[in-house]
């Protein structure tokens, strides 16, 4: 069975500075992977995803992501965060089994920005 | 295009009581899946529904249920509704149901069980 972990659970950084946020996943065959947004009281945004191809994605507002397949992560990163990047981020690989689907996802990682 | 909508968005029941969520997808798309969100569990897949039928189902015991109508809209319904039931609710909608596509979310109905 697949699954996410996102090492941090909690991080604070200053406006201006960069981001990286980290997750790793655990999967038998080449993974769907993607990185979710979400804002208090809402739902999921499709930040960025990757299926194949170049290992470095880009998504909207900024962020990219970077798969690396020898050390199973796919770590997102923002070169310089907003104060309205603050939100929890959630990583996900989707598998595909028995003419079915799923998403499963990490446990988040809540984002604070410092004026 | 209109994004997936999920009704009510607040809901207030007690226990013992059932309750039914819906889901319209973004128009065209013909797979839906429920997701539960709590602060202790995270995101767990509930079911899949593809043209009317039910394709996979996470963990969770026989008192949730879904369908899928022939246009994709989707209800789920909690019947014997306990206090660990509350929760957000997410709904998402993909395309062709092929592996890999992007799901599009809802904004989620939160359930609230006193």
């Amino acid at each position: 069975a697949q699954s996410v972990t996102q090492p941090d659970i909690h991080i604070t950084v200053s406006e201006g500075a960069s981001l990286e946020l980290r997750c790793n996943y655990s999967y038998g065959a080449t993974p769907y992977l993607f990185w979710y947004v979400q804002s208090p009281g809402q739902g999921l945004q499709l930040l960025l995803k990757y299926f194949s191809g170049d290992t470095l994605v880009q998504g909207i507002k900024g962020f990219e992501a970077e798969f690396k397949r020898s050390q199973s992560s796919f770590n997102l990163r923002k070169p310089s965060v907003h104060w309205s990047d603050a939100a929890e981020y959630f990583c996900a690989v989707g598998a595909q089994g028995a003419g079915s689907y799923q998403l499963t996802f990490g446990k988040g990682t809540k984002l604070s920005v410092i004026p | 295009k209109a994004g997936v909508t999920q009704t009510p968005r607040y809901l207030i029941k007690t226990r013992g009581q059932q309750v039914t969520l819906s889901c319209s997808p973004i128009s065209g798309h013909r797979s839906v899946s429920w997701y539960q969100q709590t602060p202790g569990q995270g995101l767990q897949f509930l079911f899949e529904y593809f043209s009317e039928t039910q394709r996979n189902k996470g963990n969770f015991p026989g008192r949730f249920s879904g369908r899928q109508f022939s246009n994709s809209r989707s209800e789920m319904n909690v019947s014997t509704l306990e206090l660990g039931d509350s929760a957000l609710y997410l709904c998402a909608s993909r395309g062709r149901g092929l592996a890999g596509e992007t799901q599009y979310f809802g904004p989620g109905t939160r359930l609230l069980v006193l």
